[in-house]
């Protein structure tokens, strides 16, 4: 059964810092992985998708890398502003099901 | 629609009643999820529906679950005799896409209070 683990569940920065976030799978046979956001109260915003056979995707501050043999993931943001605070979650599409599972998400907050 | 609209945004129910949550996906869309998410958790799978198909119902936690796409586009959730246990915040999602390749949309969700 596949897992994903997310750390650390919290994290507070000042604005303007870089950060990782990092996110782990047990099952590394995966089609794809997803970082989502999540604001308070509201559903998922899809971030970066990363197919099997890719390695990274950027989008804008953001850069996602995956090293399926590991099982991990990392997302990067760059020059973090106060409006990159929210919930991030990392899902993987495995095991010959269309589903997605998600890990419990890091909660981000960048501080002015 | 130029999202994924969920309905209603919030609802509140007494134990043992039955309720009826209703997903509009993006226009087209071939795909369609729904997902549990408890306070404080990750999101956790429900079902799948491929145009009006339910492919996979594994997620479902129990009979007095069930859900409906007749027409391969809007979805109902429908959760009967509820119990405590089953409030959460119920997110719907779409695909363009069958199969892997896909980005998904989500939906601002529906959240469920038992009492």
């Amino acid at each position: 059964k596949q897992e994903v683990t997310q750390i650390p569940a919290a994290l507070s920065v000042p604005e303007g810092e870089n950060l990782v976030l990092n996110c782990s799978f047990t099952d590394s046979a995966i089609y794809n992985l997803q970082w989502f956001r999540q604001d308070p109260g509201k559903g998922l915003t899809s971030l970066l998708l990363i197919q099997s056979s890719q390695r990274e995707q950027t989008s804008g501050r953001l850069n996602a890398s995956l090293d399926k043999s590991s099982g991990r993931s990392t997302l990067y943001i760059a020059a973090s502003q106060p409006g990159d605070s929210a919930t991030y979650l990392c899902a993987v599409s495995s095991g010959g099901s269309e589903k997605l599972v998600f890990g419990k998400g890091t909660k981000l907050t960048v501080n002015p | 629609g130029a999202g994924v609209s969920q309905s209603p945004r919030y609802k509140v129910a007494k134990r043992g009643q039955d309720v009826a949550l209703r997903c509009d996906p993006i226009s087209g869309h071939v795909s369609l999820f729904w997902y549990q998410q408890a306070l404080g958790q990750g999101p956790e799978f429900l079902t799948y529906f491929q145009n009006e198909a339910q492919l996979d119902k594994s997620g479902l936690p129990s009979d007095r679950f069930f859900a409906e796409r007749p027409e391969g586009s809007v979805s109902t959730l429908k959760i009967q005799r509820t119990q405590q246990e089953d409030s959460a915040v119920y997110l719907c999602a779409s695909s363009a896409t069958t199969g892997w390749t896909g980005e998904l949309f989500f939906g601002e969700g529906s959240r469920l209070t038992v009492l």
